[in-house]
């Protein structure tokens, strides 16, 4: 059983770039979702998908961030015209809807620096 | 949304000490788990419980859903129980979570 896989694991861009990020979640796990973690704080839900559905988005995805599944299997995370605010951990998880217990997931995230 | 406070904030131990790590929700939750965040950065789910208690080795919880709070029990550390413990928690049976601002801890030899 291979956990989620995120790639890269390290991002530097600058200022104004257009940035993806992608994750493959558990094979069987049908609910992927977005995470962002800056140091020093817990994660906060950016998003998630239930198969290729995307059920539901934060408040703190700006019109910047867009989000894909779109067999339903692996996900991409691509921030446009990225800003120094944007630098922080990009965490994917999943889990599978329908368990008796629907434990969380996550991968090992992609940090993302933004000079 | 929720709001979730967990204490304390800090912790040093001894390796072989006991200690218990406190969360609680400022609403009800029907999704609440455990996650330790090793030195590497990598997040480990430890327990879903929503409600009830449950063991894992040397680890155990307890959440009392009618009062809004959930308990960590760690027995014996080891300084491969350092890191931070997150709890988390939601309204809705999905894993759209609240994160609280977590518990540091530090196992020294």
């Amino acid at each position: 059983d291979t956990g989620v896989s995120q790639n890269p694991r390290h991002k530097i861009t600058k200022r104004g770039q257009n940035v993806t990020f992608r994750c493959d979640p558990i094979s069987e796990h049908n609910r992927l979702y977005w995470y962002r973690q800056t140091l020093g704080q817990g994660p906060e839900f950016l998003t998630y998908f239930q198969n290729e559905a995307q059920l539901e988005k934060s408040r703190l995805l700006s019109d910047r961030f867009s989000a894909e599944r779109p067999k339903g299997s692996f996900s991409t995370l691509e921030i446009q015209r990225t800003e120094q605010g944007d630098s922080a951990m990009y965490l994917c998880a999943s889990s599978r809807r329908g368990a008796i217990n629907e434990k969380l997931f996550f991968g090992s995230g992609t940090q993302l620096s933004v000079l | 949304g929720i709001q979730v406070e967990q204490s304390p904030p800090d912790l040093i131990l001894q390796e072989g000490a006991n200690s218990t790590l406190r969360c609680n929700f400022s609403d009800s939750v029907n999704n609440l788990q455990w996650f330790h965040q090793n030195p590497w950065g990598q997040l480990i789910n430890l327990f879903y419980i929503p409600s009830g208690t449950k063991q894992n080795g040397r680890l155990s919880a307890t959440t009392v859903a009618t009062e809004r709070y959930s308990l960590l029990y760690i027995s014996s550390s080891q300084t491969t129980d350092s890191g931070v413990y997150f709890c988390a928690g939601s309204t809705g049976t999905a894993s759209k979570l609240t994160f609280g601002t977590g518990t540091r801890l530090q196992v020294t030899l």
